[in-house]
Protein backbone atom coordinates (compact mmCIF):
# COMPACT_ATOMS: atom_id res chain seq x y z
CA UNK A 1 0.00 0.00 0.00
CA UNK A 2 0.87 3.38 -0.15
CA UNK A 3 3.43 4.86 2.78
CA UNK A 4 3.97 8.61 3.81
CA UNK A 5 6.82 9.17 6.01
CA UNK A 6 6.81 12.26 8.32
CA UNK A 7 10.22 13.67 10.22
CA UNK A 8 10.55 14.37 12.56
CA UNK A 9 7.98 12.65 14.32
CA UNK A 10 8.57 14.57 17.52
CA UNK A 11 10.46 18.39 18.26
CA UNK A 12 11.09 20.17 20.82
CA UNK A 13 11.94 24.15 20.14
CA UNK A 14 12.65 27.31 21.80
CA UNK A 15 10.42 30.08 20.98
CA UNK A 16 11.50 32.16 17.73
CA UNK A 17 13.03 29.73 16.12
CA UNK A 18 12.40 27.31 12.58
CA UNK A 19 11.27 23.68 12.62
CA UNK A 20 11.36 22.25 9.62
CA UNK A 21 9.08 18.81 8.96
CA UNK A 22 9.41 16.99 6.00
CA UNK A 23 7.00 14.87 4.42
CA UNK A 24 7.14 12.34 1.74
CA UNK A 25 6.18 9.54 0.17
CA UNK A 26 7.54 6.33 -0.39
CA UNK A 27 5.84 4.16 -2.55
CA UNK A 28 4.29 6.36 -5.38
CA UNK A 29 4.21 9.80 -6.84
CA UNK A 30 2.24 12.68 -4.75
CA UNK A 31 0.96 15.32 -6.71
CA UNK A 32 -0.65 16.77 -3.99
CA UNK A 33 0.32 16.89 -0.61
CA UNK A 34 -2.07 17.95 2.43
CA UNK A 35 -0.66 20.03 5.67
CA UNK A 36 -3.33 19.46 8.40
CA UNK A 37 -3.21 21.01 12.26
CA UNK A 38 -4.21 18.91 14.64
CA UNK A 39 -5.07 20.53 18.47
CA UNK A 40 -5.92 18.51 20.97
CA UNK A 41 -9.44 16.11 20.97
CA UNK A 42 -10.18 18.43 17.55
CA UNK A 43 -10.49 17.43 13.75
CA UNK A 44 -8.29 17.93 11.61
CA UNK A 45 -7.52 21.68 10.15
CA UNK A 46 -6.87 21.43 6.78
CA UNK A 47 -3.72 24.23 6.39
CA UNK A 48 -2.80 24.26 2.92
CA UNK A 49 -2.86 21.80 -0.81
CA UNK A 50 0.48 22.38 -2.53
CA UNK A 51 1.33 20.81 -5.63
CA UNK A 52 4.21 19.69 -6.92
CA UNK A 53 6.16 22.28 -9.01
CA UNK A 54 3.69 25.75 -7.66
CA UNK A 55 2.97 27.47 -4.70
CA UNK A 56 0.97 26.16 -2.16
CA UNK A 57 -2.66 27.09 -1.96
CA UNK A 58 -3.32 28.31 1.73
CA UNK A 59 -6.76 27.79 4.11
CA UNK A 60 -8.16 31.16 5.37
CA UNK A 61 -6.61 32.06 8.17
CA UNK A 62 -3.44 30.72 7.67
CA UNK A 63 -0.30 32.64 7.53
CA UNK A 64 1.46 32.10 4.08
CA UNK A 65 4.80 33.64 5.65
CA UNK A 66 4.65 32.00 8.89
CA UNK A 67 3.96 28.49 7.47
CA UNK A 68 6.40 27.81 4.62
CA UNK A 69 5.62 24.80 2.29
CA UNK A 70 7.94 23.74 -0.27
CA UNK A 71 6.79 20.94 -2.60
CA UNK A 72 10.00 20.68 -4.96
CA UNK A 73 9.45 16.94 -5.74
CA UNK A 74 6.71 14.54 -6.59
CA UNK A 75 7.68 12.46 -3.46
CA UNK A 76 8.69 15.08 -0.75
CA UNK A 77 6.88 18.56 0.54
CA UNK A 78 8.50 20.10 3.71
CA UNK A 79 6.66 22.44 6.07
CA UNK A 80 8.62 25.18 8.04
CA UNK A 81 7.18 27.11 11.08
CA UNK A 82 9.18 30.28 10.89
CA UNK A 83 9.75 32.09 14.16
CA UNK A 84 8.20 29.33 16.23
CA UNK A 85 5.91 30.24 19.41
CA UNK A 86 4.07 28.40 21.92
CA UNK A 87 0.53 28.86 20.34
CA UNK A 88 2.39 27.22 17.16
CA UNK A 89 1.94 23.80 19.81
CA UNK A 90 0.28 21.14 18.03
CA UNK A 91 0.12 18.05 15.70
CA UNK A 92 0.72 18.28 12.20
CA UNK A 93 -0.37 15.74 9.78
CA UNK A 94 0.62 15.77 5.95
CA UNK A 95 -1.30 13.52 3.92
CA UNK A 96 -0.69 12.59 0.25
CA UNK A 97 -2.70 11.79 -2.85
CA UNK A 98 -1.54 10.54 -6.68
CA UNK A 99 -4.40 11.27 -8.92
CA UNK A 100 -3.29 8.80 -11.22
CA UNK A 101 -5.02 5.42 -11.17
CA UNK A 102 -6.55 6.18 -7.68
CA UNK A 103 -10.01 5.24 -7.86
CA UNK A 104 -11.83 7.29 -4.71
CA UNK A 105 -9.58 10.54 -4.04
CA UNK A 106 -8.26 8.68 -1.48
CA UNK A 107 -5.26 10.43 0.98
CA UNK A 108 -2.39 8.65 2.38
CA UNK A 109 -1.84 9.89 5.72
CA UNK A 110 1.58 10.21 7.95
CA UNK A 111 1.96 9.60 11.59
CA UNK A 112 2.05 13.24 12.09
CA UNK A 113 4.93 15.68 13.55
CA UNK A 114 4.22 16.70 17.34
CA UNK A 115 5.48 19.96 18.13
CA UNK A 116 6.17 21.59 20.99
CA UNK A 117 7.44 25.42 21.27
CA UNK A 118 8.89 26.40 24.82
CA UNK B 1 -21.47 24.83 2.58
CA UNK B 2 -19.80 21.69 3.59
CA UNK B 3 -19.94 19.99 6.64
CA UNK B 4 -19.79 16.88 8.18
CA UNK B 5 -20.56 16.42 11.45
CA UNK B 6 -20.57 13.34 14.32
CA UNK B 7 -21.07 12.71 17.48
CA UNK B 8 -18.02 13.24 19.78
CA UNK B 9 -17.90 10.50 22.01
CA UNK B 10 -19.32 6.74 22.48
CA UNK B 11 -18.84 3.86 24.77
CA UNK B 12 -19.27 0.22 24.03
CA UNK B 13 -18.47 -2.96 26.17
CA UNK B 14 -16.12 -5.47 24.43
CA UNK B 15 -17.89 -7.84 22.36
CA UNK B 16 -20.89 -5.53 21.37
CA UNK B 17 -21.31 -3.74 18.02
CA UNK B 18 -20.58 0.03 17.79
CA UNK B 19 -21.93 2.64 15.62
CA UNK B 20 -21.01 5.87 14.38
CA UNK B 21 -22.80 8.15 12.71
CA UNK B 22 -22.40 10.90 10.24
CA UNK B 23 -24.39 13.53 8.52
CA UNK B 24 -23.09 15.58 5.74
CA UNK B 25 -24.14 18.10 3.54
CA UNK B 26 -23.01 18.31 0.85
CA UNK B 27 -25.22 16.65 -2.40
CA UNK B 28 -22.45 16.13 -4.77
CA UNK B 29 -20.15 14.20 -2.41
CA UNK B 30 -18.95 11.37 -4.33
CA UNK B 31 -16.94 9.67 -2.20
CA UNK B 32 -17.57 8.96 2.10
CA UNK B 33 -14.92 7.92 3.94
CA UNK B 34 -14.02 6.28 7.47
CA UNK B 35 -10.51 6.44 8.71
CA UNK B 36 -9.26 5.64 12.03
CA UNK B 37 -6.72 7.50 13.83
CA UNK B 38 -4.78 5.78 17.29
CA UNK B 39 -3.46 7.85 19.89
CA UNK B 40 -0.25 10.03 18.51
CA UNK B 41 -0.59 8.70 15.15
CA UNK B 42 -2.29 9.66 11.70
CA UNK B 43 -5.43 9.19 10.32
CA UNK B 44 -5.37 5.26 8.49
CA UNK B 45 -8.42 4.33 5.93
CA UNK B 46 -10.57 2.08 7.40
CA UNK B 47 -13.27 1.68 4.43
CA UNK B 48 -15.30 4.23 2.07
CA UNK B 49 -18.49 4.07 -0.49
CA UNK B 50 -19.31 5.42 -3.43
CA UNK B 51 -22.18 7.71 -3.00
CA UNK B 52 -24.34 5.23 -5.47
CA UNK B 53 -23.94 2.49 -2.99
CA UNK B 54 -26.31 1.83 0.06
CA UNK B 55 -23.87 -0.65 1.97
CA UNK B 56 -20.43 -1.83 1.92
CA UNK B 57 -18.89 -4.63 4.23
CA UNK B 58 -15.84 -5.50 5.01
CA UNK B 59 -15.55 -8.12 7.82
CA UNK B 60 -16.40 -6.59 10.67
CA UNK B 61 -17.12 -3.58 9.67
CA UNK B 62 -20.27 -2.36 7.60
CA UNK B 63 -21.09 0.83 6.15
CA UNK B 64 -24.70 2.49 5.51
CA UNK B 65 -25.53 5.02 3.46
CA UNK B 66 -28.94 7.27 3.42
CA UNK B 67 -27.98 9.41 0.53
CA UNK B 68 -31.71 11.05 1.24
CA UNK B 69 -31.08 11.56 4.88
CA UNK B 70 -27.10 12.55 4.27
CA UNK B 71 -26.47 10.01 7.12
CA UNK B 72 -23.67 7.66 7.03
CA UNK B 73 -23.00 5.14 10.01
CA UNK B 74 -19.81 3.08 10.53
CA UNK B 75 -21.18 -0.46 12.41
CA UNK B 76 -18.21 -2.45 14.33
CA UNK B 77 -19.24 -5.62 15.30
CA UNK B 78 -18.12 -7.35 18.13
CA UNK B 79 -15.70 -4.66 19.33
CA UNK B 80 -12.88 -4.99 20.82
CA UNK B 81 -10.25 -3.01 22.77
CA UNK B 82 -8.37 -2.40 19.62
CA UNK B 83 -11.13 -0.82 18.21
CA UNK B 84 -10.52 2.11 21.23
CA UNK B 85 -9.63 5.48 18.68
CA UNK B 86 -11.13 8.22 17.21
CA UNK B 87 -13.46 7.32 13.85
CA UNK B 88 -13.27 10.33 11.55
CA UNK B 89 -16.33 10.38 8.53
CA UNK B 90 -15.14 12.53 5.60
CA UNK B 91 -16.32 13.36 2.09
CA UNK B 92 -15.09 14.35 -0.90
CA UNK B 93 -16.25 14.68 -4.73
CA UNK B 94 -15.09 13.24 -8.19
CA UNK B 95 -12.41 16.07 -9.42
CA UNK B 96 -12.54 17.54 -6.20
CA UNK B 97 -9.41 18.67 -4.52
CA UNK B 98 -10.28 18.56 -0.60
CA UNK B 99 -11.38 15.83 1.81
CA UNK B 100 -13.79 17.24 4.48
CA UNK B 101 -13.60 16.18 7.45
CA UNK B 102 -15.88 15.42 10.85
CA UNK B 103 -14.33 16.56 14.29
CA UNK B 104 -14.53 12.69 15.11
CA UNK B 105 -16.04 10.04 17.23
CA UNK B 106 -14.26 8.85 19.90
CA UNK B 107 -15.07 5.30 20.38
CA UNK B 108 -14.11 3.96 23.77
CA UNK B 109 -14.18 0.25 24.38
CA UNK B 110 -14.62 -1.21 27.90
CA UNK B 111 -13.67 -4.70 28.61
Amino acid sequence: GAVVSQHPSRVICKSGTSVKIECRSLDFQATTMFWYRQFPKQSLMLMATSNEGSKATYEQGVEKDKFLINHASLTLSTLTVTSAHPEDSSFYICSARDLKGLENNEQFFGPGTRLTVL
Amino acid sequence: GEDVEQSLFLSVREGDSSVINCTYTDSSSTYLYWYKQEPGAGLQLLTYIFSNMDMKQDQRLTVLLNKKDKHLSLRIADTQTGDSAIYFCAESYTGGFKTIFGAGTRLFVKA
